[in-house]
C-alpha cells in the first residue's frame, strides 16, 4: 500500500519548537516532492512547504519562511518539518502529501497521497 | 485571506448537480493549473481532480473539472449523502515565491 504518516505533532509554548515527520511507504520515494498542508481550526486548509526529490530545493508559504524548515532524507523515506518559533495561528492539523508524478511532464498531477495528519497545538 | 476565492457554502438535494467556483487572477489560476480536493473532518484530504479536468483513478465521472481564465470550477452531478465535505480547489502562485495556493474552501451540504 502507498501511505504517508505523520507524527511528531503536540502541545508546545508560544515561542517553542516541534519536529515533525512524514515517513513513506509503498512508493518509490525518489520519484516525488513531498509537500506540507494544514487545516487551521476555523480555516481552510493551508500550504506550508515543499522539497524536491534529492532535498536541495525548498519553498516555504510567507506565513513560516524563516521559521519553519524542511528537509528528507531519502535513505529513511522520511520528511521532516522543523517548526521554530512557533506561534498561536500555527496551531492546527498538519498533513504531509506527494506530489504526483508520471511521463508526462507538462500534467499537473497534484497531491495525490496524503497522510491522516497530526495535530499541533501552539497555547 | 485565501488568494482563490471560493463560495463559504453549496447546497443540493440527493440526485441533483452542483458547481462550486474558484476565482483567482493572472499570476495564479490565469496561468497555472488548477486541482481540486475533498477533505472531510479528521481524513485525509483527496485529490478530486488533477489539472484542471482530469480525474485519479478511482473518482467516479460525476466529478468534473473545467478551468477558463483566471476562473475554474468543480461540478458533482448525482450527488450522494456521502459527497457531504470541504472542497478546495489549489493551484500555484509563482508572483514572488513559488507556493501552491489553495481557495478558502466550500461547504458542500447534501440536504
Amino acid at each position: 500500500d502507498v501511505r504517508l504518516v505523520e507524527s511528531g505533532g503536540g502541545l508546545v509554548r508560544p515561542g517553542g519548537s516541534l519536529r515533525l515527520s512524514c515517513a513513506a511507504s509503498g512508493f518509490t520515494f525518489i520519484n516525488h516532492w513531498i509537500h506540507w498542508v494544514r487545516r487551521v481550526p476555523g480555516k481552510g486548509l493551508e500550504w506550508v512547504s515543499r522539497v524536491n526529490s534529492n532535498g536541495f530545493t525548498t519553498e516555504y508559504a510567507d506565513s513560516v519562511r524563516g521559521r519553519f524548515t524542511i528537509s528528507r532524507d531519502n535513505a529513511k523515506n522520511t520528511v521532516y518539518l522543523q517548526l521554530n518559533s512557533l506561534r498561536a495561528e500555527d496551531t492546527g492539523v498538519y498533513y504531509c502529501g506527494r506530489y504526483g508524478s508520471g511521463d508526462n511532464s507538462a500534467i499537473d498531477y497534484g497531491m495525490d497521497v496524503w497522510g491522516q495528519g497530526t495535530t499541533v497545538t501552539v497555547s | 485571506q485565501p488568494v482563490l476565492t471560493q463560495p463559504l457554502s453549496v447546497s443540493g438535494t440527493p440526485g441533483q448537480r452542483v458547481t462550486i467556483s474558484c476565482s483567482g487572477s493572472s499570476s495564479d489560476i490565469g496561468g497555472n493549473n488548477v486541482n481540486w480536493y475533498q477533505h472531510l473532518p479528521g481524513a485525509a484530504p483527496k485529490l478530486l481532480i488533477y489539472h484542471n479536468y482530469h480525474r485519479p483513478s478511482g473518482i467516479p465521472d460525476r466529478f468534473s473539472g473545467s478551468k477558463s481564465g483566471t476562473s475554474a470550477s468543480l461540478a458533482i452531478s448525482g450527488l450522494q449523502p456521502e459527497d457531504e465535505a470541504d472542497y478546495y480547489c489549489a493551484t500555484w502562485d509563482g508572483s514572488l515565491h513559488i507556493q501552491v495556493v489553495f481557495g478558502g474552501g466550500t461547504k458542500l451540504t447534501v440536504l
